[in-house]
């Protein structure tokens, strides 16, 4: 089993606050995906990251593959209540070898 | 856009009990899946089926079965259900391969 740890497990910050979140492995990942789960729904894809130190960015959203492809971050720039939902990241190691992270539920307070 | 359908929402079964969780899709997609999603433990895949008529094991198998009954349709059942078995279940498919998951709303189930 490919263990992906993220980091912070909870995290509560008022509006306008930067944060960021990490997703760790001792694995290799071909690529890597962040999705975001609001309450009573499934996750829903944000990004993709496939080559080692590729950084993409999603409007306040910026996200980083690690050089190593082991690891992930989450920078959110001036947090705002809508962001609040559950983050999770998944790394890719086959056709159909998608490991999720234990997630980090971020709360948002206005 | 419908997309993917799991029904039921919610069930409550007591030990011993036998229940099939079931979810179409509408998007002409190849490949599904089913996850359990626990506290602090992420989506854990339980079974696969990367095109119609083919089925495989994921990480948590054990105690479920499945059913790719046609190109929208999978299945998944419990044949005794069991307290471990409480968890939110997620119905997942995708097109070509590399192409994001959609997900389904999942079944909240309670096992007692």
């Amino acid at each position: 089993t490919q263990l992906l740890e993220q980091s912070p497990q909870f995290l509560s910050i008022q509006e306008g606050e930067n944060l960021t979140v990490y997703c760790n492995s001792s694995s290799v990942f071909s690529s890597l995906q962040w999705y975001r789960q609001e309450p009573g729904e499934g996750p829903v894809l944000l990004v993709t990251v496939v080559t080692g130190g590729e950084v993409k960015k999603l409007k306040r959203l910026t996200f980083q593959f690690g050089d190593a492809r082991k690891d992930s971050s989450l920078h959110i720039t001036a947090a705002q209540p809508g962001d609040t939902g559950l983050y999770l990241c998944a790394g890719k190691t086959g056709a159909n070898n998608l490991f999720f992270g234990t997630g980090t539920r971020l709360t948002v307070i206005p | 856009n419908a997309g993917v359908t799991q029904t039921p929402k919610f069930q409550v079964l007591k030990t011993g009990q036998s229940m099939t969780l079931q979810c179409a899709q509408d998007m002409n997609h190849n490949s599904m899946y089913w996850y359990r999603q626990d506290p602090g433990m992420g989506l854990r895949l339980i079974y696969y089926s990367a095109s119609e008529g083919t089925t495989d094991k994921g990480e948590v198998p054990n105690g479920y079965n499945v059913s790719r009954l046609n190109k929208r349709e999978f299945s998944l059942r419990l044949e005794s259900a069991a307290p471990s078995q409480t968890s939110v279940y997620f119905c997942a498919s995708r097109g070509r391969m590399g192409s994001p998951l959609h997900f389904g709303n999942g079944t909240r189930l309670t096992v007692t």
